[in-house]
């Protein structure tokens, strides 16, 4: 079955650049999504087609996508960025639907 | 606003039945394909179903083929999902979310609902 290959926790300080990556097999075809997660809440889109960003999300959050690898970056973390983010694409196939394992984001 | 709200989640013991809605407003419902993601206590997202806008095509996960019914009524702006001979591994809350679909025919998933839990204990 596919996987996409999250680190499982960042840890930076407020104000730094935080980068979350995904690894996956399917990436160079397939379009990454990030989701944002918060602590009892459902998640949230912040970046979706590899590098676009919702209406709403702020400008701090950005994605890139070169090879099997897409990452997530969050330049000048707050700590309200604190929370789980979530990788999302399909296999090569089209049939599975997959997210990654998730990553915990530590602001502090 | 853009809104979808669970519902019909409870405890359930093993091999029963439960229905779950969601329930949307503040669009065109009948436009957009609609999914199931659910999730674990402690554990990270799983893609349960979806249905096309019109309930043309479905597709679910292996692990509850031939046990969930994805389906939706356009007439009421209603998803559901049947679940029937529940297992202690479907406990999870359940997320329904709206389709967003790419030039490509790539999807994902937005907005979300807040969640409705489903406990399947004796």
């Amino acid at each position: 079955s596919y996987e996409l290959t999250q680190p499982p926790s960042v840890s930076v300080s407020p104000g730094q650049t935080a980068r979350i990556t995904c690894s996956g097999d399917a990436l160079p075809k397939k379009y990454a999504y990030w989701y944002q997660q918060k602590s009892g809440q459902a998640p949230v889109l912040v970046i979706y087609e590899d590098i676009k960003r919702p209406s709403g999300i702020p400008e701090r959050f950005s994605g890139s996508s070169s090879g099997a690898m897409a990452t997530l970056t969050i330049s000048g973390a707050q700590v309200e960025d604190e929370g789980v983010y979530y990788c999302y694409s399909i296999d090569s196939d089209g049939l599975h639907r997959v997210f990654g394992g998730g990553t915990q984001l530590t602001v502090l | 606003q853009e809104q979808l709200v669970e519902s019909g989640g409870g405890v359930v013991q093993p091999g029963g039945s439960l229905r779950l809605s969601c329930a949307a407003s503040g669009f065109t419902f009948s436009n957009f394909g609609m999914h199931w993601v659910r999730q674990a206590p402690g554990k990270g997202l799983e893609w349960v179903a979806v249905i096309w806008y019109d309930g043309t095509k479905k597709y679910h996960r292996d692990s509850v083929k031939g046990r969930f019914t994805i389906s939706r009524d356009n007439s009421k702006n209603t998803l559901y999902l049947e679940m029937n001979s529940l297992r202690v591994e479907d406990t999870a809350t359940y997320y329904c979310a709206r389709d967003k679909t790419s030039t490509t025919g790539e999807s994902c998933f937005d907005p979300w609902g807040q969640g409705t839990l489903v406990t399947v204990s004796s």
